[in-house]
Formats: C-alpha cells, sequence, structure tokens
C-alpha cells in the first residue's frame, strides 16, 4: 500500500490567514490526490481531486498542488468556517488516506 | 440531487454479523461503483473496497478479504455490505461512497459498535 503522511498533525490559525497542509506519498503517485474536509459527525466532503481540480460549489480559497510525492492544501484566507479535519487520499493504486490535519483557530 | 442514505446504527456482540445498506437516489444507480470506507479514531480512514453495480463484481482490499461482502440490489438501488465474525477492531463508522477514485458523494455513515 501507499502510505501518505499528512503534516502537521494540528494547526491553529487565525481568521484571515493564508494556510498550507501538507501531504507526502511514500512514492510518485502522479498528482492522483484529493482531499476532504470532515467537520464533527459529518461524512467527509470532497475539497480537491486530480490535485488542483476544485469540486463544485467549494470555495475558490481552496487550492491545490503538488507532483510526485508531496502535495499542498492551501486555504487563501481561513474563515470560521473552515474548522475540521482536513484528508488527503491517493488512488494512483488501491485509494489510501493520510490521517488528517485538524485546523482550529487561534 | 445525489443521495446515498445509509441504514442505522447496530449494536453486535462478538462473533456476529451486521448488514448495512446504502440506498442511492438522484442519479442511475447502474452507472457508478459504490464503494466502502471505514472510519476508526485509532486508524482513520481505510478503503473496504469496493462493488460494481451492474455486473456485481467486487473488488476487497486485501485486509477486508473474508470480513466484508458486498452485495448490490439493483431494483431497489441499494447497496450491501456484511460484516462477519465481528470483534471490538470492528467497532467504526462505516461509510458508503459514489465511485472508486475519489468520492464525491457520501452516506451519511453507520455506527457499528461491538460488544458483549
Amino acid at each position: 500500500d501507499i502510505q501518505m503522511t499528512q503534516s502537521p498533525s494540528l494547526l491553529s490559525a487565525s481568521v484571515g490567514d493564508r494556510v498550507t497542509l501538507s501531504c507526502k506519498a511514500s512514492q510518485n503517485i502522479y498528482k492522483y490526490l484529493n482531499w476532504y474536509q470532515q467537520k464533527l459527525g459529518e461524512a467527509p466532503k470532497l475539497l480537491i481531486y486530480y490535485t488542483n481540480s476544485l469540486q463544485t460549489g467549494i470555495p475558490s480559497r481552496f487550492s491545490g498542488s503538488g507532483s510526485g510525492t508531496d502535495y499542498t492544501l492551501t486555504i487563501s484566507s481561513l474563515q470560521p468556517e473552515d474548522v475540521a479535519t482536513y484528508f488527503c487520499q491517493q488512488y494512483n493504486s488501491w485509494p489510501t488516506f493520510g490521517a488528517g490535519t485538524k485546523l482550529e483557530l487561534k | 440531487q445525489v443521495q446515498l442514505q445509509q441504514s442505522g446504527a447496530e449494536l453486535a456482540k462478538p462473533g456476529s454479523s451486521v448488514k448495512i445498506s446504502c440506498k442511492a437516489s438522484g442519479y442511475t444507480f447502474t452507472s457508478y461503483d459504490i464503494s466502502w470506507i471505514k472510519q476508526t479514531t485509532g486508524q482513520g480512514l481505510e478503503y473496504i473496497g469496493y462493488i460494481n453495480t451492474g455486473s456485481g463484481g467486487t473488488y476487497y482490499n486485501e485486509k477486508f478479504k473474508g470480513k466484508a461482502t458486498l452485495t448490490v440490489d439493483k431494483s431497489s438501488s441499494t447497496a450491501f455490505m456484511q460484516l462477519s465474525s465481528l470483534t471490538p477492531e470492528d467497532t467504526a463508522v462505516y461509510y458508503c461512497a459514489r465511485d472508486t477514485n475519489w468520492f464525491a458523494y457520501w452516506g451519511q455513515g453507520t455506527l457499528v459498535t461491538v460488544s458483549s
């Protein structure tokens, strides 16, 4: 299985901050990388697919980038409703997920 | 609109089985595979496998072979997952989701608690 490592595991930021979350794969995943947001008690929500494609209905402050083994989710201006846990997921082979980054307000 | 409606929470005894349902609506059921995903606090999100809703063909993560059995009833647009020989390690929230590469639509999750 391809291992996905997310960092940091916990991130504190202020409203309006530019926030960057990282995801590293144990091998090249050729941009087959998705990002999800999960709020407490809810199912994960797809934000970004194939590294940088914004899912319909997702605010444009969310963006994704990366290649090879290293990928990034950026929130350009943090909003209170962005408090959640964020997961990356690869699908170059059998899907696997990162352990998540919990984003909280400072 | 696309919806996946899962069955309610289950409390099961060790060694028993449970069967979770996932009823799809708002799209042509047989046009998309249904995936199943396990979420626990300790292990995070794990991909169990998927079923081709048209052919009924199934594909399992090696870790879940023998544990999960995926089936489908096309007449009711419902996918099922049976979990057998339950142990406390099977306690988790189980989600169904549409498709296999990225998961744009999820069920609300079914909590399975295994306890004597």
